[in-house]
């Protein structure tokens, strides 16, 4: 069964920094692209990061180029989302996501991680 | 980037009878592969979203086949043929065909 847990969420200020992470099992890690989507509270999703199997493509959304980094370790199954310059409009539902049926599309998700940044 | 819209933004059903959304996009989804990378996602109150519909119609193991999905190039519909309570949720359009993806607004399902 495959399986997505992420940690690291919680409150941090405007300016701050958080990095979430995304266990993975169930499946072979290192042969699937691995994504992040957001959630702002009571608003639709937001795809924010993608980044291919060795780590070498990646890809964001506008609105965090130059303040966030995806990044992965195919050795831990685990995926990173490291957010620095953290603003109030980032506070969300941060989901680890992933399409390991071919589909193109997320058929995995994981529960999601709380960010809120304020002061 | 690819602006996906749906409509209606929100849809009151009575169970047993038809449901429609529709999602259109700004340009065309067809991939240099000839796909066409259009999904739907349900979510279901304090649950994440759950993939339902990929490649415009093709439906995931498991998923009811009161669920379809149809259309092409730039205009696509989610059809529930018969609602029940647990489709209660907001629905989601999807576009993987190039980056940035794109999500559309939500249409929120209620009985």
């Amino acid at each position: 069964e495959v399986q997505l847990a992420e940690s690291g969420g919680g409150l941090v200020q405007p300016g701050g920094s958080l990095r979430l992470s995304c266990t993975a099992s169930g499946f072979t890690f290192s042969s699937y692209w691995m994504s992040w989507v957001r959630q702002a509270p009571g608003k639709g999703l937001e795809w924010v990061a993608s980044l291919n199997q060795d780590g070498s493509g990646k890809y964001y959304v506008d609105s965090v180029k130059g303040r966030f980094t995806i990044s992965r370790d195919n050795a831990k199954n685990s995926l990173y989302l490291q957010m620095n310059s953290l603003r109030a409009e980032d506070t969300a539902i941060f989901y680890c996501a992933t399409d390991v049926m071919g589909t193109w599309a997320y058929d995995s998700w994981g529960q999601g991680a709380l960010v809120t940044v304020s002061s | 980037d690819i602006v996906m819209t749906q409509t209606p933004l929100s849809s009151p059903v009575t169970p047993g009878q038809p449901a429609s959304i529709s999602c259109r996009s700004s340009q065309s989804l067809v991939h240099s592969d000839g796909n066409t990378y259009l999904s739907w996602l349900q979510q279901r109150p304090g649950q994440p979203p759950r993939l339902l519909i990929y490649k415009i119609s093709k439906r995931l193991s498991g998923v009811p086949d009161r669920f379809s999905g149809s259309g092409a190039g730039t205009d696509f519909t989610l059809k529930i043929s018969r609602v029940e309570a647990e489709d209660v949720g907001v629905y989601y359009c999807m576009q993987a065909t190039q980056f940035p993806l794109t999500f559309g607004g939500g249409t929120k399902v209620e009985i």
